[in-house]
């Protein structure tokens, strides 16, 4: 079985902190996803990577940054916390060949908020 | 810009009811089609993947179907149960992936 994991189920920090969420996968999948989910506004896609060392941003990469240092870890950045950063934030993973079906695995996700 | 919709937000049913949820999506370029379950609090898991070339997808009590030059997809739950209420939502896979705002569903004892 496909296995996403992500460092913390909760996590409360305050503004102008540094966060680090983290997400491990053991498939040996070329890309992962970074989301967060908001009432209302579904899931939003924050940044992705497709190879070690690369990253694109999504719709929101505003305030976040990533890294990909290791295939199987991605992790998040809030560089200074602000609390409209306050959300369920959701990882991802998949294959990225063409012949693959490009199903998306996803974490437990990480409940953070900023006070 | 892909837009999926889902229709209804929210569904209450009594159990051992059949109910379909419905998605749809306004870019028919896609490499697939992706229903997940989501309990609250908690990540995505996912239940049928739907390739652009198939009209349909079984697991156990649901099934999916895709239609892709109307731009729809629906996932019929058979005899529905308690342990089924969740949100389903649905995502689309084409230059990104694109996510529905899920349907809200509860299955009454």
């Amino acid at each position: 079985d496909v296995k996403v994991t992500q460092s913390s189920r909760y996590l409360v920090k305050r503004t102008g902190e540094k966060v680090f969420l983290e997400c491990v996968q053991d498939m040996d999948h070329e890309n992962m996803f970074w989301y967060r989910q908001d009432p209302g506004l579904g899931l939003r896609l924050i940044y992705f990577s497709y190879d070690v060392k690369m990253k694109e941003k999504g719709d929101i990469p505003e305030g976040y940054s990533v890294s990909r240092e290791k295939k199987e870890r991605f992790s998040l950045i809030l560089e200074s916390a602000s609390t409209n950063q306050t959300s369920m934030y959701l990882c991802a993973s998949s294959f990225a060949s063409a012949g693959s079906s490009y199903e998306q695995y996803f974490g437990p996700g990480t409940r953070l908020t900023v006070t | 810009k892909q837009e999926v919709t889902q229709i209804p937000a929210a569904l209450s049913v009594p159990e051992g009811e059949n109910l379909v949820l419905n998605c749809s999506f306004t870019d028919s370029a896609i490499y697939n089609l992706q229903w997940f379950r989501q309990d609250p609090g908690k990540g995505l898991t996912s239940l049928l993947l739907i390739q652009s070339s198939q009209r349909e997808q079984t697991s156990g009590r649901l099934n999916a179907s895709l239609d892709k030059s109307s731009g729809r997809s629906t996932l019929y739950i058979a005899a529905s149960q308690p342990g089924d209420s969740a949100t389903y939502l649905c995502a689309v896979k084409g230059n990104d992936m694109r996510f529905g705002a899920g349907t809200r569903l509860t299955v009454k004892p």
